[in-house]
């Protein structure tokens, strides 16, 4: 199947600092990938969606200035948390969406990225 | 505004059982729905996708089922076994809603030896 990789898989940062997470698609072309945050216990929230050579759309209550997304290929996403803060504490997960597939429409998941925000 | 909900929060089951978890959306206008294993610390795994138009979808000891009109969904899980253990996420895309997808919080599913 498909393969999503994300890097770091775990950062810890001092507060104030800034945190740049990747998003790969490893096998395919990802027109469109998708940023989520989970929260321990919670479901996961969608951040932003990401399309490559546009600007991202954000869901209502996400910071743009804080969120930087960037999706500048077909295979890579990023996402930078500026100025982290403690609450940016969580578990990030990307997902990418294949533009040469048809058929079984799915999304194929990153392993995530463990922010702890000192 | 869609929201998805799903029960139980946590299952304890012994090994061998037969198990049903439950998913449940408020907005039945959706494309398709998913199911997903997420273990602790990592991402999801896709179980199975049921599009808006199909009843039902099994893959080994899995299947899961859709009554859209409902708004409901379950997973059923024969035989269970520890490795089993882990949390079970249900996800919808809404017509609306672009590609991306509506998730509940999951279902932590333990499977005891």
């Amino acid at each position: 199947g498909a393969v999503v990789s994300q890097h770091p898989s775990r950062v810890i940062c001092k507060s104030g600092t800034s945190v740049k997470i990747e998003c790969r698609s490893l096998d395919f072309q990802a027109t469109t990938m998708f940023w989520y945050r989970q929260f321990p216990k919670k479901s996961l929230m969608l951040m932003a969606t990401s399309n490559e050579g546009s600007k991202a759309t954000y869901e209502q209550g996400v910071e743009k200035d804080k969120f930087l997304i960037n999706h500048a290929s077909l295979t890579l996403s990023t996402l930078t948390v500026t100025s982290a803060h403690p609450e940016d504490s969580s578990f990030y997960i990307c997902s990418a969406r294949s533009s040469g597939r048809t058929g079984r429409e799915t999304q194929y998941f990153g392993p995530g990225t463990r922010l702890l925000v000192l | 505004k869609q929201e998805v909900t799903q029960i139980p929060a946590a299952l304890s089951v012994p090994e061998g059982e037969n198990l049903v978890l439950n998913c449940s959306f408020t907005d039945s206008a959706i494309y398709n729905l998913q199911w997903f294993r997420q273990d602790p610390g990592k991402g999801l795994t896709s179980l199975l996708l049921i599009q808006s138009s199909q009843r039902e979808q099994t893959s080994g000891r899995l299947n899961a089922s859709l009554d859209k009109s409902s708004g409901r969904s379950t997973l059923y899980i024969a035989a269970s076994q520890p490795g089993d253990s882990a949390t079970y996420l249900c996800a919808v895309r809404g017509t609306n809603s672009g590609y991306a997808l509506n998730f509940g919080k999951g279902t932590s599913l333990l499977v005891t030896p």
